[in-house]
């Protein structure tokens, strides 16, 4: 069974600290990798693509993948208000170029 | 703007009717996906089409549902026979085609179907 774990959360983080999501995922053949962000009621809307070992920023956010240790994370720097949202993860599926396994996501909340 | 765009964002049936979307990718994107989200979990995939090709269909979809992309453009999707257990937020999204890799999938803002 294919799988993307994340914490459902919610994750509580002050307005301007860091918030750090993580997401496992148990196929090692897996290659590209995706943060999403969800608004209540909307549709994903990507943040973050990652291919590649180590860190990729862009503005106030940066992935994170360890191939090795199987996890990809997401980090909001300076959060604010407008980033409390839900996070998805997804993750290829093995020897797939299209098909994508996503986690269940995880609930940020920033608190003025 | 040129994002995805689906139609229409609503739509609320009675069992047992027949109901159909539709998704205009981005105009350069061959690749066209649908997904299925219910409250609490992440897109459940559907179908795939490379351009006008349908390459992959989900082993847990119902033969009640049905997708064309006939032109290579916009694509439908159709249920019939509507359930209360089809109620979720359908999504489209497009993509370029890498030949290796997967690429970015960027999504419509989702029709939202209720089955009464």
């Amino acid at each position: 069974q294919k799988e993307v774990e994340q914490n459902s959360g919610p994750l509580s983080v002050p307005e301007g600290a860091i918030a750090s999501l993580n997401c496992t995922y148990s196929d090692r053949g897996s290659q590209s990798f995706f943060w999403y962000r969800q608004y209540s009621g909307k549709s994903p809307e990507l943040i973050m693509s990652i291919y590649s070992n180590g860190d990729k920023e862009d503005g106030r956010f940066t992935a994170q993948l360890n191939k090795a240790s199987q996890y990809v994370s997401l980090l909001i720097r300076d959060s604010q208000p407008s980033d409390s949202a839900t996070y998805l993860c997804a993750v290829n599926l093995r020897d797939s170029n299209y098909q994508l396994i996503w986690g269940a996501g995880t609930k940020l909340i920033i608190k003025p | 703007d040129t994002g995805v765009s689906q139609d229409p964002r609503h739509k609320i049936t009675k069992r047992g009717q027949n109901v159909t979307f539709r998704c205009d990718p981005i105009s350069e994107h061959n690749r066209l996906y649908w997904y299925r989200q219910t409250l609490g979990q992440g897109p459940e995939f559907l179908t795939y089409f490379q351009n006008e090709a349908q390459l992959e269909k989900s082993r847990l979809l119902s033969d009640r549902f049905s997708a064309e992309r006939p032109k290579g453009s916009f694509s439908t999707l159709e249920i019939q026979r509507t359930e209360q257990g089809d109620s979720a937020m359908y999504l489209c999204a497009s993509s370029l085609g890498f030949w290796t890799g997967v690429p970015e999938q960027f999504f419509g803002p989702g029709t939202r179907l209720t089955v009464l």
